[in-house]
């Protein structure tokens, strides 16, 4: 079966510093990985996503993304957070079915 | 409509008793999903479908929990005999198609008191 895990449920960051949010994955084949995030009080957006080619993946906001198979990893990453990236940031995996599988989140607190 | 409806925002009922929390995706949307977030969690399926019909229910906790899709638009999540337990928040999203990330509602809040 699938599953996601994310390591850290709790960062909390001052503004410009770098961000590096951990994501794991189990599942042997061909995955499509996304990152969502949560602004307070809003629904789901879609940061990124990778299906294939180039592993290193941009997305919204300045955020990017690193594939890595062998690691089975899909870490997220930002070289200057802002007040405004305050929110729940949620890695999700797509194996051989059409759903998507969360991990369990990651509250990033950025104080001014 | 722009994005996915979800209606109410809000469900409270009394143990018991029966609900419907509606979904009204992206018009064009082939694929719908319900899923369910309970604080401090991440979201977990419930049910898929494509088109009208549910390609994977495998989510759906119970015999409790039941969803249609009649017209391969609205799909209504319809939870009988509610249990405090059932209390989070319902999301429902929507894709072209399965190689699309999925763009979600607000998601509807249920508390059973």
């Amino acid at each position: 079966a699938q599953s996601v895990s994310q390591h850290n449920h709790h960062v909390i960051l001052s503004e410009a510093a770098s961000l590096e949010l951990g994501c794991n994955y189990s599942y042997g084949g061909t995955v499509n990985l996304f990152w969502y995030v949560q602004y307070p009080g809003q629904h789901l957006q879609l940061l990124l996503k990778y299906f294939s080619g180039d592993p290193l993946v941009k997305g919204i906001k300045g955020f990017e993304a690193e594939f890595i198979k062998s690691k089975f990893s899909f870490n997220l990453r930002k070289p200057s957070v802002q007040w405004s990236d305050t929110a729940e940031y949620f890695c999700a995996v797509r194996g051989n079915t059409d759903k998507l599988i969360f991990g369990t989140g990651t509250r990033l607190q950025v104080f001014p | 409509g722009a994005g996915v409806s979800q209606t109410p925002s809000n469900k409270v009922t009394e143990k018991g008793k029966y609900v419907e929390l509606r979904c009204d995706p992206i018009s064009g949307h082939t694929a719908l999903y319900w899923y369910r977030q309970s604080l401090g969690q991440g979201p977990e399926f419930l049910i898929y479908f494509q088109g009208t019909g549910a390609a994977d229910d495998s989510g759906l906790p119970n015999d409790r929990f039941f969803a249609v899709r009649p017209e391969g638009s609205v799909s209504t999540l319809k939870i009988q005999r509610t249990e405090r337990g059932d209390s989070a928040m319902y999301l429902c999203a929507s894709s072209p198609d399965k190689y699309y990330g999925y763009t979600f509602g607000s998601g509807t809040r249920l508390t059973v008191v």
